[in-house]
């Protein structure tokens, strides 16, 4: 089985800029998450999708941060315009959708805004 | 917002020691609680969970301890190896609610040859 996959692996933008993150989660999967993991915490959640709609967006700085997933599949989170303290890894998950499930976490991708 | 709390937040052993890690968390309506265990460079990765009908759990050297009363749990490493340096999450969700998982803030563990 093909674990989440995450592109691209780091990023660096300078504040202000926008940058976007992709993800394909675990074929099968109807359940996607974005994590935000700021270096020494644990994951937070952004985002959680069922299929390709939104189930809760709660944490998500919506001023700045977009996500979609348009065909239930995968998944991109933009963050526009970037700050500082946005640095840090994001990670993806899923899981097959019936809410007692594991996640499956991929390799996150590290961004660092300058 | 944090409601697990965990610690100590770096731990040094010995190999062939025992790892002890704890959490505490303040949502009662929690129920399941897993640990994850996340290498440099990689996602966390399930470990061992355990539901609160139990008060411990193991999975080869891996034990989870639980009290519900005091809400309180803990991982223990027997045997701990330098392949088990990494730093370990443990978590706390309602048993049907993965989007309302709650992560402790890590634990990064050492184990010195």
């Amino acid at each position: 089985e093909a674990g989440v996959a995450q592109s691209p692996r780091y990023k660096i933008i300078e504040k202000r800029q926008s940058v976007a993150f992709w993800c394909n989660p675990i074929s099968g999967h109807a359940t996607l998450y974005w994590y935000q993991q700021i270096l020494g915490q644990g994951p937070k959640l952004l985002i959680q999708f069922q299929n390709n709609g939104v189930v809760d967006d709660s944490q998500l700085p919506k001023d700045r941060f977009s996500a979609e997933r348009l065909k239930g599949v995968d998944s991109t989170l933009k963050i526009q315009p970037a700050k500082l303290e946005d640095s840090a890894v994001y990670l993806c998950a899923s899981s097959p959708g019936d809410g007692n499930s594991p996640l499956h976490f991929g390799n996150g991708t590290r961004l660092t805004v300058t | 917002q944090q409601q697990v709390k965990q610690s100590p937040q770096s731990l040094i052993v010995q190999k062939g020691g025992i790892s002890i890690i704890n959490c505490a968390y303040e949502n009662t309506a929690f129920d399941y609680f897993p640990w994850y265990q996340q290498f440099p460079g990689k996602g966390p990765a399930l470990l061992i969970a355990i539901r609160p009908d139990v008060s411990e759990k193991k999975e080869g050297r891996f034990t989870i301890s639980f009290n519900k009363s005091a809400k309180q749990f803990s991982l223990h490493i027997m045997d701990s190896q330098p392949g088990d340096s990494a730093t370990y999450f443990c978590a706390a969700r309602g048993l049907y609610n993965n989007n309302d998982m709650r992560f402790g803030a890590g634990t990064r563990l050492t184990v010195k040859p």
